[in-house]
C-alpha cells in the first residue's frame, strides 16, 4: 500500500543547531506540504511543493527550508533550532488540486 | 480574528449519544470543507470531504455545510469509544490546496 513516512518520530536538539526531518511517500503525489501542530493553533503550514524543484513559503516559514529534488521526498531543514520551534511536524501529500491530504504520523521535535 | 474558529472542548459523552462539532469561519471564499480525525499521536486522516453548502452522510456520520452563516457541522451518531479522538475542521478556496484548519476539538466517548 503506498504511504507517507516521517523520520525520526522523535528528536531532541539544542538551540543553534541544524536539524532536518525526513518526509518520503510512495503515492506519487505531486503537492507535498509542511505544517507544524501546536496547542491552541492547530495545523499551520510551515512550507509546500506542487512538484520537483517547486517550493513556496506558507504562513509560518520563518527559520525553515525545503528542497524538493524528487516526486518521493520533502525534506524540512531548521537553519538554527529555537526553542519556539518545539513542536510536532506533519508531513502530508496530496495527488491534486481539491484531492484531500494524506498525513505521516509526525515527527515530535523538542529543541533545548 | 482567527480565519476558522473552533471550540477545543473537551467535550465528553456518553456511548452511544449524538455529537455535534462545529466550526465558523470568516472568508466567504472557502469552497472546500473537510473534517478530518486525529488518534493521539497519528496524523490526521480524511474523515469527511464536501463541496459548497449541503449534506453529505456516511454511515454514522453526516457533515453539513451553511455557507450563508458560514458554519459546518460533523454529526456522530451512536458514538463510540473509538471516536475519542480530536476532530478537525478544514476548508480551502476555489483550487483546493491549501487548507485552513480549526484548532480541533477533543471528544472523549466514555463506555
Amino acid at each position: 500500500d503506498a504511504e507517507i513516512t516521517q523520520s525520526p518520530r522523535h528528536k531532541i536538539t539544542e538551540t543553534g543547531r541544524q536539524v532536518t526531518l525526513a518526509c518520503h511517500q510512495t503515492w506519487n503525489h505531486n503537492n507535498m506540504f509542511w505544517y507544524r501542530q501546536d496547542l491552541g493553533h492547530g495545523l499551520r503550514l510551515i512550507h509546500y511543493s506542487y512538484g520537483v524543484q517547486d517550493t513556496n513559503k506558507g504562513e509560518v516559514s520563518d527559520g525553515y527550508s525545503v528542497s524538493r529534488s524528487n516526486t518521493e521526498d520533502l525534506p524540512l531543514t531548521l537553519e538554527s533550532a529555537a526553542s519556539s520551534q518545539t513542536s510536532v511536524y506533519f508531513c502530508a501529500s496530496q495527488r491534486g488540486l481539491n484531492s484531500p491530504l494524506h498525513f505521516g504520523n509526525g515527527t515530535r521535535l523538542t529543541v533545548t | 480574528q482567527k480565519e476558522v474558529e473552533q471550540d477545543p472542548g473537551p467535550l465528553s459523552v456518553p456511548e452511544g449519544a449524538i455529537v455535534s462539532l462545529n466550526c465558523t469561519y470568516s472568508n466567504s471564499a472557502f469552497q472546500y470543507f473537510m473534517w478530518y480525525r486525529q488518534y493521539s499521536r497519528k496524523g490526521p486522516e480524511l474523515l469527511m470531504y464536501t463541496y459548497s453548502s449541503g449534506n453529505k452522510e456516511d454511515g454514522r456520520f453526516t457533515a453539513q455545510v451553511d455557507k450563508s452563516s458560514k458554519y459546518i457541522s460533523l454529526f456522530i451518531r451512536d458514538s463510540q469509544p473509538s471516536d475519542s479522538a480530536t476532530y478537525l475542521c478544514a476548508m480551502s478556496g476555489e483550487y483546493g490546496n491549501k487548507l485552513v484548519f480549526g484548532a480541533g476539538t477533543i471528544l472523549r466517548v466514555k463506555s
